[in-house]
């Protein structure tokens, strides 16, 4: 079956250190997305793609970047991890803008 | 800018209905969604409405009116199962026609 997996599922980490969050879909959907979710806030953009060498900034995109080489990955980079970025984020995938969006189950990430 | 609201909490007993509101304030709006998150889960789609009216799946409907910009969420025979978070979400051309969330409603079902 198709599907959207996130890895790893949980990480800890430390201030000012690099972080790479891995996507990888199955559907060939062209669009991605990056989501974070803190308390208070739902979830929030921060970057999304819609094909390969595509990408683009979202609402929260201030310290990381994304990356889109195929159809299936697009891995999520923290460049300087800081503790403001611990968070649970979700990646998601689309085939169009007004189709649902199938999440990942989500990555947990503590700066420490 | 854009904001969503809806309520943070709403608790009702197991067989009955509930109605979670959301009013939305944004330009070029495109549709309104809804997704289901469970405790530690993944948010999964509901529901979407880009005309005025309802949508009806199952147990769950959705409604909305672009003129009030306001929608919601109609859940009828309440399970236990239900006790999740619910997002809405807009679509629209102020968030280049992505999606923005509303911080989710938590509800709880008793038994």
């Amino acid at each position: 079956d198709a599907e959207i997996t996130q890895s790893p599922r949980h990480k800890i980490t430390e201030t000012g250190r690099q972080v790479t969050l891995a996507c990888h879909q199955t559907w060939n959907h062209n669009n991605m997305f990056w989501y974070r979710q803190d308390l208070g806030h739902g979830l929030r953009l921060i970057h999304y793609s819609y094909g390969v060498q595509d990408t683009n900034k979202g609402e929260v995109s201030d310290g990381y970047s994304v990356s889109r080489s195929n159809t299936e990955d697009l891995p999520l980079t923290l460049e300087s991890a800081a503790s403001s970025q611990t968070s649970v984020y979700f990646c998601a995938s689309s085939w169009d803008l007004n189709t649902e969006a199938f999440f990942g189950q989500g990555t947990r990430l503590t700066v420490v | 800018g854009q904001s969503l609201e809806q309520p943070s909490e709403v608790t009702a007993v197991e067989g009955a209905i509930v109605q979670i509101n959301c009013t939305y304030q944004t330009s070029g709006f495109y549709g309104l969604s809804w997704y289901q998150q469970h405790d530690g889960g993944a948010p999964t789609f509901l529901s979407y409405n880009a005309l005025d009216g309802l949508e009806e799946t199952g147990r769950f409907s959705s409604f909305l009116s672009r003129s009030d910009s306001y929608g919601y969420l109609l859940l009828q025979e309440l399970q236990m199962k239900d006790s999740a978070s619910y997002f809405c979400a807009v679509r629209s051309a102020e968030a280049a026609r992505q999606l923005t969330f509303g911080s989710g409603t938590q509800l709880t079902v008793l038994p």
